[in-house]
């Protein structure tokens, strides 16, 4: 019963590299969201996946660009990382984007050096 | 501007005892409240939640109170357990831009001690 799965856990770069985040949900869901948290915040939305097909930002989106790949994966990608974007990153999905909870990943935690 | 808020960093309560976290909104378009657990090198945990048109929501041993005139909600946890001690965020529901999103608190660390 897996839920929502991130990968990778915890990667380290250098600036000016980029990364791509991956997120896989097995819970039919059809939202997704990625968020990311800093020390002393909470989460903040970067994008999010209404349905398949579509993204849209969120609060920090910034640096970052998105895919829904398909209905189960949902992926965050970094072009040119920089050290403002060290951060845990959290992958989050929904049944349908409502007011219902969402479900967590255990984050990717993404040091840029 | 933050539009939840979490004031309290931290708390720290005897075992047996209620713990008590607050939060409070600014956004009257909020309509659904929730609370997540987070432990260390976890994901957050959906723990509870409170529709706008209640004022309380009672599951166990947590409990949330919503109080709309105030824009404020808390937690209780009664008794309090070592292993209730994690980080809580409060988090706030409403369509914005178009869709439905979750607003986040900073969180409160609650420590639980034995």
């Amino acid at each position: 019963n897996a839920g929502v799965t991130q990968t990778p856990k915890f990667q380290v770069l250098k600036t000016g590299q980029s990364m791509t985040l991956q997120c896989a949900q097995d819970m039919n869901h059809n939202s997704m969201y990625w968020y990311r948290q800093d020390p002393g915040m909470g989460l903040r939305l970067i994008y999010y996946s209404a349905s398949e097909g579509t993204t849209d930002k969120g609060e920090v989106p910034n640096g970052y660009n998105v895919s829904r790949l398909n209905k189960r994966e949902f992926s965050l990608r970094l072009e040119s990382a920089a050290p403002s974007q060290t951060s845990v990153y959290f992958c989050a999905s929904i049944w349908t984007a409502s007011n219902q909870p969402q479900h967590f990943g255990d984050g990717t935690r993404l040091s840029i050096l | 501007d933050q539009q939840v808020k979490q004031n309290s960093p931290s708390l720290s309560v005897q075992e047996g005892r209620i713990s008590i976290l607050n939060c409070d909104y600014t956004n009257s378009m909020f309509d659904y409240f929730l609370w997540y657990k987070k432990y260390p090198a976890e994901g957050p945990t959906f723990l509870i939640s409170i529709s706008s048109i209640k004022d309380k929501n009672e599951d166990g041993r947590f409990t949330v109170f919503l109080n709309k005139s105030a824009k404020h909600l808390s937690l209780h946890i009664v008794p309090s357990q070592p292993g209730d001690s994690a980080v809580y965020f409060c988090a706030a529901s409403g369509v914005q831009a178009g869709s439905y999103q979750l607003t986040f608190g900073k969180g409160t660390k609650l420590s639980v001690i034995p």
